[in-house]
């Protein structure tokens, strides 16, 4: 049973609309991520969070900006779509370094 | 710059036969390595995490090996079920890092 959602699992909106990523997490843990894949290929880190208030750029270059305003959630924002961020967004998080546990995803869709 | 090369890119078998997947990863100081299954459209689940001091791993019909000096590990998948076809991905943590390296990962089908 997973401890980490995700919402909305799909989504499709026009270009130029704001939209946020939901991730929350019952665990408790310090350390959430952001990742986007495009199919079939490998995760991308666009950012993580080492605790309330604290928020880094991963390896990816994105337009997306985050929060961690309570431990438990970490939103994902696009000010404004576009068709190159279509893709699937995984949040994950972890506690200590012994392993992600990553959500089930949203899938997007910028048209 | 730490790296996690997977083979073979993908794999096609038949239901009931063995296959075994592997990892060559170049993370150093070496923390710990672990191997994910991600269904498609879903988020990657943990099928196993080994450490330096540990050789082997399982988890019902996974066993996962590794070799630290030589920074190799593998997946080795029992009697495949249909249910097994997905990706398979790599991860190595350098210690003292929160941030893991990932492999692209092996697509793997299993066929009836």
């Amino acid at each position: 049973e997973a401890d980490i959602y995700q919402t909305p699992r799909y989504l499709v909106i026009g270009t130029g609309k704001k939209i946020t990523l939901e991730c929350s997490q019952t665990m408790g843990h310090d350390k959430m991520y952001w990742y986007q894949q495009d199919p079939g290929m490998e995760l991308h880190l666009i950012h993580y969070s080492y605790g309330v208030n604290s928020t880094e750029k991963g390896d990816l270059s994105s337009e997306s900006t985050v929060s961690r305003i309570r431990t438990e959630h970490f939103p994902l924002t696009l000010e404004s779509a576009r068709p190159s961020h279509t893709s699937q967004y995984l949040c994950a998080s972890s506690e200590k370094n012994d392993g992600y546990t990553f959500g089930s995803g949203t899938r997007l869709t910028v048209v | 710059k730490n790296q996690v090369e997977q083979s073979p890119q993908s794999l096609i078998i038949l239901e009931g036969k063995n296959c075994t997947l592997q990892c060559n990863y170049t993370v150093s100081p070496f923390s710990n390595l672990r191997w994910y299954k991600q269904d498609t459209g879903r988020g990657p689940v943990s099928l196993t995490i080994m450490t330096f001091s540990e050789n082997t791993k399982s988890n019902g019909r996974y066993t996962a090996t590794l070799d630290a000096d030589t920074k190799q590990s593998s997946l080795h998948i029992t009697a495949s079920q249909l249910s097994d076809s997905a990706s398979y991905i790599c991860v190595v943590s350098e210690r003292g890092s929160y941030i893991p390296t990932f492999g692209r990962g092996t697509s793997l089908i299993v066929h009836p």
